[in-house]
């Protein structure tokens, strides 16, 4: 079955260290990866995708994230934190083999909490 | 530049009221869905739609109806609400045909059932 497990409830970074946001997933086929954030009282903003090609993607906001098909993990990073990255963030993942189902797997999302 | 536009922002319905929630967007997009968001529950899909007139179940589609008649306006109706469906509500569209492509979410409606 598909599915996508954030690790971590919660993630804890002093401003100014790397951050790391963990995502493992489980598809049959090739996966299509994404990361989303959500700010409070916001609606989800895409941030970066895996689709093919080089395993280390760079998105929006200064993250990347690198693919690794052996560990079937897509973590989020970023060099340097901001407070401003305190928000929730969600890993999803679809099967590019599933024909025409396009229903995305989500995970359940990690709260990350940048401290000044 | 609006993308996903969602209506109302928050509401307050007693149990066995209906009303619809409004969604749409301004980007051409075919594909469209419904999520719900609750605590300790992540995303769920509620019905989406590949292009006007088609609309499917998502993973839980019961005490929701949609409909789908034209590219722009995917609404949301609750024909008798119960409390178990306060929740945030999420409106998302994404560039049809292609799988790979990002979904845009609305700021969602935030709907408390009393």
């Amino acid at each position: 079955a598909q599915s996508v497990a954030q690790p971590e409830d919660q993630v804890n970074v002093a401003e100014g260290n790397p951050l790391t946001v963990k995502c493992t997933y489980s598809v049959s086929g090739n996966p299509y990866l994404f990361w989303y954030v959500q700010y409070p009282n916001r609606g989800l903003q895409f941030l970066l995708k895996y689709i093919t090609g080089d395993n280390l993607v760079k998105g929006s906001y200064g993250f990347e994230a690198e693919f690794n098909k052996s560990q079937t993990s897509f973590h989020l990073k970023k060099p340097s934190a901001l407070v401003s990255d305190s928000a929730l963030y969600f890993c999803a993942v679809r099967d590019m083999d599933a024909g025409n189902n396009r229903k995305l797997i989500w995970g359940l999302g990690t709260s990350l909490a940048v401290n000044p | 530049n609006a993308g996903v536009t969602q209506t109302p922002k928050f509401q307050v319905l007693k149990t066995g009221q209906s009303m619809t929630l409004q969604c749409a967007q301004d980007m051409n997009h075919e594909y469209m869905s419904w999520y719900r968001q609750d605590p300790g529950m992540g995303l769920r899909l509620i019905h989406y739609s590949v292009g006007a007139g088609i609309t499917d179940q998502g993973e839980v589609p019961n005490g929701y109806n949609v409909s789908r008649s034209t590219t722009e306006d995917f609404p949301l109706r609750l024909l008798s609400a119960a409390p178990s469906q306060t929740s945030v509500y999420f409106c998302a569209s994404s560039q049809g045909g292609r799988s790979n492509q990002p979904q845009h979410f609305g700021d969602g409606t935030r709907l408390s059932i009393l």
